[in-house]
């Protein structure tokens, strides 16, 4: 079995200032691992991965992503904030060998709220 | 490049009526489809998904049904609506076989059932 937690609800951060987004996982294997962004009424963006390699992952509008074995994490950074990147940010999930049907396990959100 | 559309973006209807929700995708071959609904504005409950023509799999029992037609369709459906059934609907497609399974969505449908 797979899951994902991401323990905080909301973050507020003051604009310029650097942010995190916190998630932690569980899966049986090695693990793929995602960020996506939700603005309101919108789909999902896909915003960066982990597959393998570097564990400093650098993705879409200056964002990026700590992935950390031991701690099984994989925390969403940002040098600076704008205020712009309000939204609903989503940690998900996948077991490498999960064979054919690729099942991603989605967190629950957490909400951004950058403060001008 | 790849895009994904859905429609219709909104939709109000009445408990007790059918229900039809597209989705297709442009740009590729062979992907693997999904169904999502999201209530409330967080987490997202996968309903269906697909592997290839025909084949679907449905991940809740429920009175919603899923069809792919064609390789590049994917279609929701129900014959009677419940008020629990209104939420936000988002379709995604992902690259078949082994690839690592980023999936990519749709802007998806906010039906509301009264």
């Amino acid at each position: 079995a797979q899951s994902v937690a991401q323990p905080e609800d909301q973050v507020n951060v003051a604009e310029g200032n650097p942010l995190t987004v916190k998630c932690t996982y569980s899966v049986s294997g090695n693990p793929y691992l995602f960020w996506y962004v939700q603005y309101p009424n919108r789909g999902l963006q896909f915003l960066l991965k982990y597959i393998t390699g570097d564990n400093l992952v650098k993705g879409s509008y200056g964002f990026e992503a700590e992935f950390n074995k031991s701690q099984t994490s994989f925390h969403l950074k940002k040098p600076s904030a704008l205020v712009s990147d309000s939204a609903l940010y989503f940690c998900a999930v996948r077991d490498r060998y999960s064979g054919g049907y690729q099942k991603v396990t989605f967190g629950i959100g957490t909400k951004l709220q950058v403060i001008p | 490049s790849q895009t994904i559309h859905q429609w219709p973006a909104t939709l109000v209807q009445p408990v007790g009526s059918p229900l039809s929700l597209e989705c297709t995708v442009e740009g590729t071959s062979n992907p693997n489809l999904y169904w999502y609904r999201q209530a409330a504005g967080r987490g997202l409950q996968l309903l269906f998904y697909s592997v290839g023509i025909g084949q679907i799999s449905s991940e809740v029992p429920q009175n919603l049904s899923a069809s792919r037609p064609q390789d590049r369709q994917f279609i929701l459906s129900s014959k009677k609506l419940l008020l629990s059934d209104s939420g936000f609907y988002l379709c995604a497609w992902s690259v078949g076989g082994g690839a690592s399974g980023e999936q990519y969505f749709g802007p998806g449908t906010r039906l509301t059932v009264t």
